[in-house]
């Protein structure tokens, strides 16, 4: 079964330093989404991605946070400047349609970033 | 933002008995349920899924339930396998916003053989 492939799986980032996060979404997927877990805490929505730009984003995605395609296979997330409270369990996340559909969304393994 | 609660952290059951677990929301613009499984290392799955036009969604040994009017859904396993134990995740999303779902806080089930 096809599947979102997440690099790395751990990251350990010093405050204040750039980290990028990537993930191949399933192949035949339009839309892709950011998602994060702080330990103890919920799944949150970050930002939804479409047709090359930001369909949608949650408040937590602020000026510190970017999303690109760079090409036609891969999904990045950039955080500028880390935070301590930006280390949590990041995953990506695609599915087929969007809006329109009641779709299921197909998520990754997850990259756990540690901000020291 | 407490939009969908899930009470309970932790459930355990004996295998080959029926696992409920238990979502509440508070929101009545979601209009579409979805139940995610989530094993450690891994992302969430998604199980299974109810419109908010139905009560019921069964898939196999997963059923659904939707009580609009007390903003309640449930999932039944029937019969539950120790395969099953894992952090279950109710999630919900508004009507009209594709992708972006509102997760509650998970309950670990165990099955024990």
């Amino acid at each position: 079964e096809p599947e979102v492939t997440q690099t790395p799986s751990h990251q350990v980032t010093q405050m204040g330093q750039e980290v990028i996060l990537r993930c191949v979404p399933i192949s035949n997927h339009l839309y892709f989404y950011w998602y994060r877990q702080i330990l103890g805490q919920k799944v949150e929505f970050l930002v939804s991605f479409y047709n090359n730009e930001i369909s949608e984003k949650s408040e937590i995605f602020d000026d510190q946070f970017s999303v690109e395609r760079p090409d036609g296979s891969n999904f990045t997330l950039k955080i500028r400047s880390t935070k301590l409270e930006d280390s949590a369990m990041y995953f990506c996340a695609s599915s087929p349609t969007g809006v329109s559909g009641y779709e299921k969304l197909f998520f990754g393994s997850g990259t756990q970033l540690s901000v020291l | 933002d407490q939009q969908v609660k899930q009470n309970s952290p932790s459930l355990s059951v004996q295998e080959g008995r029926i696992s409920i677990l238990n979502c509440d929301y508070t929101n009545s613009m979601f209009d579409y349920f979805l139940w995610y499984k989530k094993y450690p290392a891994e992302g969430p799955t998604f199980l299974i899924s109810i419109s908010s036009i139905k009560d019921k969604n069964e898939d196999g040994r997963f059923t659904v339930f939707l009580n609009k009017s007390a903003k309640h859904l449930s999932l039944h396993i029937v019969p539950s396998q120790p395969g099953d134990s894992a952090v279950y995740f109710c999630a919900a999303r508004f009507y009209n916003q594709g992708g972006k779902l509102i997760f509650g806080q998970g309950t670990e089930l165990s099955v024990k053989p």
